[in-house]
């Protein structure tokens, strides 16, 4: 079945500092992939997505790329900020899944001023 | 938009007593998703409907569990009886189409069972 690997946490950065949250993934067919983030007493909100291979998603500063050969999906930003402290999920919806997402365990952010 | 609506924000109750959840998706969106959340176990998909026909609910973790969407508009999420272990924040997410579909989470309704 589908399956979400994200790098284990927690992160802990200084502000500015560069990020990288790795995510692998595993599915059967071709999946969309995305990036959700949710802040402190809050629920999930999508921060980014790629539906194909090569694609680049982007917001708020975040990246990422969909990497088929590697079955990849890494988050980055060049330049943290303390608002940007929050728990990030990995996730694929495949098309041959039925509407269902896979979610990874989630990675705790938190930066430091 | 509103954007996902659940209720209540917060419950307290005590074991044994019947709890129910509810959640109003946005208006167009085929899809609802119920989650649970703790530190524990992380997000756990309970059920999942398909205009308002439940596809899959094999997260769903006992009979004291049930969940119920008889209309586009509404769900609801029961528990009876409540023991303190059902302890955590439940999510209610829709989707407005299967596939590449974006999750819309609602803010949850944090439980806690005495």
């Amino acid at each position: 079945g589908d399956s979400v690997t994200q790098m284990e946490g927690p992160v802990t950065l200084s502000e500015e500092a560069f990020l990288t949250i790795n995510c692998t993934y595993t599915a059967t067919g071709y999946p969309s992939l995305f990036w959700y983030v949710q802040y402190p007493g809050e629920g999930l909100q999508l921060l980014l997505k790629a539906t194909k291979a090569d694609d680049k998603g982007s917001n708020k500063g975040f990246e990422a790329t969909y990497r088929k050969e590697t079955t990849s999906f890494h988050l980055e930003k060049g330049s943290v900020q303390v608002s940007d402290s929050a728990v990030y999920f990995c996730a694929l919806s495949d098309r041959g899944n039925a509407g269902k997402s896979t979610f990874g365990d989630g990675t705790t952010l938190t930066v430091k001023p | 938009d509103a954007g996902v609506i659940q209720s209540p924000r917060h419950e307290v109750t005590e074991m044994g007593q019947e709890v129910t959840l509810r959640c109003k998706p946005i208006s167009g969106h085929d899809y609802l998703f119920w989650y649970r959340q703790t530190m524990m176990r992380g997000l756990e998909l309970l059920i999942y409907f398909n205009n308002n026909v439940p596809i899959d609910d094999s997260g769903m973790p006992e009979d004291r569990f049930s969940a119920k969407m008889p209309n586009a508009s509404f769900s609801t999420l029961k528990i009876q009886p409540s023991e303190p272990r059902d302890s955590a924040v439940y999510f209610c997410a829709s989707s407005p189409r299967a596939g590449v579909g974006t999750q819309y989470f609602g803010p949850g309704t944090r439980l806690l069972v005495l």
